[in-house]
């Protein structure tokens, strides 16, 4: 089966940037999207196909795809932030979730 | 506005059985794919199951193979999961969810339900 493994958690200071990566095998070679989840919601798509963003995504999310990683980066991160974060890619006919990441904004 | 509302959720011995319902609106249902996903109490989001607007592409995880079956009726634009042979393991929140990629390359899980609770337990 094909893993997607991301960091458990990511800690960043309000302004900053967060990084969150998700490693798979030739992840470059298909197309990662992610997902931002807050406590008690539902997930909400915020990059797909590596780098765009949906309509209504703040410019500060952006994403980035190349040889076994994927890489999610919030720029001038906000307190509303916080939140989990999942990647995805699809392999073969199976939809793959990422383990997810923490991030706390300190 | 684009509405996913998950319904048929509760509690169920193992070995039972369940169907899942997920009623849209605010979207012409039938042009696009659908998916199922599912979150267990405190863990990360699990891919169930995928099935293509007109029916024709069905696919499933390994861990619900053989014991799960996708649906949809687009004259009702509802989606549906039949879950049989349930384990302890199958308890989670299910989600049903919005595709939106009509052709290749895929573009996400674009909406997605407020989720239904299942829970296997004797």
């Amino acid at each position: 089966s094909y893993d997607l493994t991301q960091p458990p958690s990511v800690s960043v200071s309000p302004g900053q940037t967060a990084s969150i990566t998700c490693t798979g095998d030739k992840l470059g070679d298909k197309y990662a999207c992610w997902y931002q989840q807050k406590p008690g919601q539902s997930p909400v798509l915020v990059i797909y196909q590596d780098t765009k963003r949906p309509s209504g995504i703040p410019e500060r999310f952006s994403g980035s795809n190349s040889g076994n990683t994927a890489t999610l980066t919030i720029s001038g991160t906000q307190a509303m932030d916080e939140a989990d974060y999942y990647c995805q890619a699809w392999d073969s006919r199976t939809a793959v979730f990422g383990t997810g990441t923490k991030v706390t904004v300190l | 506005e684009v509405q996913l509302v998950g319904s048929g959720g509760g509690l169920v011995q193992p070995g039972g059985s369940l169907r899942l319902s997920c009623a849209a609106s605010g979207f012409t249902f039938s042009t696009y794919s659908m998916t199922w996903v599912r979150q267990a109490p405190g863990k990360g989001l699990d891919w169930v199951s995928y099935i293509s607007s007109s029916s024709s592409t069905i696919y499933y995880a390994d861990s619900v193979k053989g014991r799960f079956t996708i649906s949809r009726d687009n004259a009702k634009s509802s989606l549906y999961l039949q879950m049989n042979s349930l384990r302890d393991e199958d308890t989670a929140v299910y989600y049903c969810a919005r595709d939106p990629s009509l052709v290749p390359p895929p573009r996400g899980f674009d909406y997605w339900g407020r989720g239904t609770l299942v829970t296997v337990s004797s």
